[in-house]
């Protein structure tokens, strides 16, 4: 248990609607950052945030975005859903200069 | 990032020694290699991580070849819940990209009874 919880854990779309994936950072943390895992392969760094702003984005479209809130939750919002964004998203949080991140078991997402 | 290269897939006697290989031969001066693995249905979980000096912790140890262009992860005494997809990672210390972690293929590590 690390204490990163993400919902929900498995969501069905249909290609071009939109989604909202939540994650709650670890007691403490205040960086987090999203990646995607398509079936059968590592995770793909999606995006960081820190203090509220991206600070570090991976080779994904705008039409990936996300927000930190005050108390260090987070989101990840996905628009005009696509089949290839069928994949597990994991939300990961860390503290600076920790070089350790703490994972969530991640939320399912099927686009249809 | 450097790039890392490992075995598709090991093989483990429970209650034996697993030891994962991997090669990073263009890693540079300033970065480290750190371990993940992840077990299904879950997300990747820190094991251990060095810059040029052998390291252990309660979970593994990690061996660092003299000219840092390959590592071992050893699992002293592999059990059933060993068996995972294991992650060799080179990443830069510090900078503020904290949370940003380039993931390979890994290892799948399955420790048999």
């Amino acid at each position: 248990e690390t204490g990163v919880t993400q919902s929900p854990t498995h969501l069905i779309k249909t290609r071009g609607q939109q989604v909202t994936l939540r994650c709650s950072s670890q007691s403490g943390h205040n960086t987090v950052s999203w990646y995607q895992q398509a079936l059968g392969q590592g995770p793909q760094f999606i995006f960081q945030y820190y203090r509220e702003e991206e600070n570090g984005r991976g080779n994904f479209p705008p039409r990936f975005s996300g927000l930190q809130f005050p108390n260090y939750s987070s989101e990840l919002n996905v628009n005009a859903l696509e089949l290839d964004d069928s994949a597990l998203y994991l939300c990961a949080s860390s503290k600076p200069q920790e070089e350790k991140l703490f994972f969530g078991s991640g939320t399912q997402l099927s686009v249809l | 990032d450097a790039k890392t290269t490992q075995p598709t897939s090991m093989d483990c006697a429970e209650g034996r020694a697993a030891n994962l290989p991997c090669n990073h031969s263009t890693i540079s001066g300033n970065e480290y290699v750190y371990w993940y693995r992840q077990i299904h249905s879950q997300g990747p979980q820190y094991i251990i991580h060095g810059l040029k000096n052998n390291e252990t912790n309660e979970m593994a140890s990690l061996i660092i070849t003299e000219d840092r262009k390959s590592s071992t992860l050893i699992l002293p005494h592999a059990t059933l819940r060993d068996t995972a997809v294991y992650y060799c990672i080179v990443r830069p210390a510090g900078g503020t990209s904290y949370g940003k972690l380039t993931f390979g293929q890994g290892t799948i590590l399955t420790v048999h009874p």
